[in-house]
């Protein structure tokens, strides 16, 4: 089975703060994606990443950052935490490599909340 | 821009009612449709995929889709749903030309009640 885990499920900072979200996979899938689930809009994927080092903006990467280091870990950043940030962050990742329309497999989420 | 559009929002049925849950896209090339589901306090997880081949897919748990290429549509089915369908459900459409990014729908809230 594969298997998704993110750091935590619940994360509470405050505006200005630098936060780290983080994500890994255990079975060796080349690609990894960041998205946010908001009420009424779906998921929108922020960054992916279909190599170690490699990172792609995705619909909505505007204040984050992303970092992949090794093939197995793939990290969330925000620089400079804002309100409109709080929300449900989710981790997935599929085989494949760029372009791949593999399936997608996801972690169970960090609830993020911006005071 | 590709888009896709779950029509319904949020859907209330009784136990043992039929389901359909609407799904469209936008984008005429070559796609591999996904439904994935969410329950209260779970991960997102695949309920069931088409990639090529018989249109109708059958999934987990007694859902089934099938895919309408001339409508664009991939609606979601099942028979008769029991409380335990209760969750979020999510079409997502992975085209040729999106460099393997999946695009969501906005969810539909099913709410079955006992």
């Amino acid at each position: 089975d594969v298997k998704v885990t993110q750091s935590s499920r619940y994360l509470v900072k405050r505006t200005g703060e630098k936060v780290f979200l983080e994500c890994v996979q255990d079975m060796d899938h080349e690609n990894m994606f960041w998205y946010r689930q908001d009420p009424g809009l779906g998921l929108r994927l922020i960054y992916f990443s279909y190599d170690v080092k490699m990172k792609e903006k995705g619909d909505i990467p505007e204040g984050y950052s992303v970092s992949r280091e090794k093939k197995e870990r793939f990290s969330l950043i925000l620089e400079s935490a804002s309100t409109n940030q709080t929300s449900m962050y989710l981790c997935a990742s599929s085989w494949g490599g760029a372009g791949s329309q593999e399936t997608q497999y996801f972690g169970p989420g960090t609830r993020l909340l911006v005071l | 821009a590709q888009s896709v559009s779950q029509h319904n929002h949020h859907v209330i049925l009784s136990e043992a009612a039929s389901l359909e849950l609407g799904c469209n896209y936008s984008y005429g090339g070559t796609v591999n449709l996904f439904w994935y589901v969410q329950y209260p306090g779970q991960h997102l997880q695949l309920l069931l995929k088409y990639f090529s081949g018989d249109p109708l897919v059958k999934g987990i748990k007694g859902f089934e889709a099938e895919f309408i290429k001339s409508k664009f549509s991939f609606n979601l089915r099942k028979p008769s749903v029991q409380w335990s369908d209760t969750a979020e459900y999510f079409c997502a459409v992975n085209a040729d030309n999106q460099g393997g990014k999946l695009i969501f729908g906005q969810g539909t809230e099913l709410s079955v009640k006992p």
